[in-house]
């Protein structure tokens, strides 16, 4: 079956310019996480969804951040007026059950570069 | 939230030799999941472990879960050049935090 899949797979943004990034979870997954993975790091946090509801948004590194997922499948994280710091892969996990205390399925992630 | 302290950063091996890495947290968890990423891959899922002192194996790995679940490791046993990646332990309380990750690479 299909995994997770994640649009587009690169991007490259000039600095302020908005960017949009895509997940597809697994059909049916309840849970949806998206981290920021910066080169030689781990994931970080960034939010997490329980079908359309973002039960946990703490990790957002600040408000030109947005996440959602309003049929509680398909989620979209856009990134305002981007910055060079915002540069990274971006990943996308789902699950097939509510919270975190499951398997988390990865997408292959998108990896931004802000110049 | 919850912090993980991973060690070593790096560990270079051998072929055939074998490797630990470890997870270390302040605070007593609730449970530990373990993943491991390829270079230019994405985290893929290894194990659970939940119970105090728990051990599980698979293959040539082997997950601890300490008995005062503060800490936990994965040790391979005779590294191939297909364990090469970062192994990265993650802990979660709703979110999920990951160790900064042991890169390891092996020599064939």
């Amino acid at each position: 079956g299909a995994g997770v899949s994640q649009s587009p797979r690169y991007k490259v943004a000039k600095r302020g310019q908005d960017v949009a990034l895509r997940c597809d979870p697994i059909s049916g997954h309840v849970s949806l996480f998206w981290y920021q993975q910066a080169l030689g790091q781990g994931p970080e946090f960034l939010t997490y969804f329980q079908n359309e509801a973002q039960l946990d948004k703490s990790g957002l590194p600040s408000d030109r951040f947005f996440a959602e997922r309003p049929e509680g499948s398909v989620s979209t994280l856009k990134i305002q007026r981007t910055q060079q710091e915002d540069s990274a892969v971006y990943l996308c996990a789902s699950s097939p059950t509510s919270g975190s205390f499951n398997e988390q399925f990865f997408g292959p992630g998108t990896r931004l570069t802000v110049l | 939230g919850q912090q993980v302290m991973q060690i070593p950063q790096y560990q270079h091996v051998q072929e055939g030799e074998d490797f630990t890495t470890y997870c270390n947290s302040s605070t007593t968890l609730s449970n530990i999941q373990w993943y491991k990423q390829r270079p230019g891959g994405h985290p893929v899922f290894l194990i659970q472990l939940v119970k105090s002192g728990e051990v599980k194996k698979q293959k040539r790995l082997t997950f601890q879960f300490g008995e005062a679940k503060k800490n936990s490791s994965l040790h391979i046993t005779a590294t191939q050049t297909t364990d090469v990646g970062t192994y990265f332990c993650a802990v979660n309380n709703n979110d999920m935090r990951f160790g900064a990750g042991t890169r390891l690479t092996v020599k064939p």
